[in-house]
């Protein structure tokens, strides 16, 4: 079975610009999750979708944001970039919601913001 | 709410050598799950392992052990005869509940180099 698969794996942009993230789940899981990794926060909790509804946020401006299709597949979308944006997006999924369900990662997306 | 911490930033030891890695956690929930993940240089993380709250077995997988006891709120993860090739940086994390969804809390990690 294929793992999580994100695109693009690397990612040049300027401030100012925005961006658009993909992530393929599991075939079969329904819920993706996003995170952001950097040296100075760690890994963060971006948002959590299922059944193509936000089902949880974490504490991000609304340059953030996400969107999730019938097919599971998910993006997430920065607006406006800045320069501390600059990071490694992880997405993951699972088969449904609840902290029971493992979350599988990709290999993630590393930003980098000029 | 949640909070997971991993005192120990780095740990350097030789092949061969037992390591284990440190996590505590603080959650006011009564249903939980922990787990360990691994983050090696390609920057994927590779599930290790969840514990339920109800479960404290502890656990022993090839040589990798996982230390659970609520009395104290620890999680921690021990690597018997280490190798060059479990040199990672490992994470603990916590998920609480129904309430949350899927959100884990991840500890800031552990970067543990193993040498030959």
């Amino acid at each position: 079975k294929a793992g999580v698969t994100q695109t693009p794996r690397y990612l040049i942009k300027t401030r100012g610009q925005q961006v658009t993230l993909s992530c393929s789940p599991i075939s079969g899981h329904r819920s993706v999750s996003w995170y952001q990794q950097t040296p100075g926060q760690g890994l963060q909790f971006l948002f959590e979708y299922f059944s193509e509804t936000q089902r949880n946020k974490g504490n991000f401006p609304g340059r953030f944001s996400g969107r999730q299709f019938s097919n599971s597949r998910s993006e997430m979308n920065v607006s406006t970039l800045e320069l501390g944006d600059s990071a490694l997006y992880l997405c993951a999924s699972s088969l449904a919601l609840g902290g029971m369900n493992e979350q599988f990662f990709g290999p993630g997306t590393r930003l980098t913001v000029l | 709410a949640q909070k997971v911490t991993q005192a120990q930033t780095e740990i350097s030891v030789v092949e061969k050598e037992d390591v284990t890695l440190d996590c505590v956690y603080e959650t006011r929930d009564t249903t939980y799950y922990l787990f360990w993940y691994k983050q090696p240089p390609s920057g994927e993380l590779v599930f290790l392992i969840r514990r339920n709250s109800f479960d404290e077995q502890n656990e022993i997988s090839g040589r990798y052990s996982w230390n659970f006891q609520k009395s104290t709120s620890s999680f921690n993860f021990t690597i018997t005869a280490s190798q060059v090739v479990d040199s990672a940086v490992y994470f603990c994390a916590l998920s609480e509940g129904e309430t949350s969804g899927s959100r884990l809390t991840f500890g800031e990690g552990t970067q543990l180099t193993v040498n030959p």
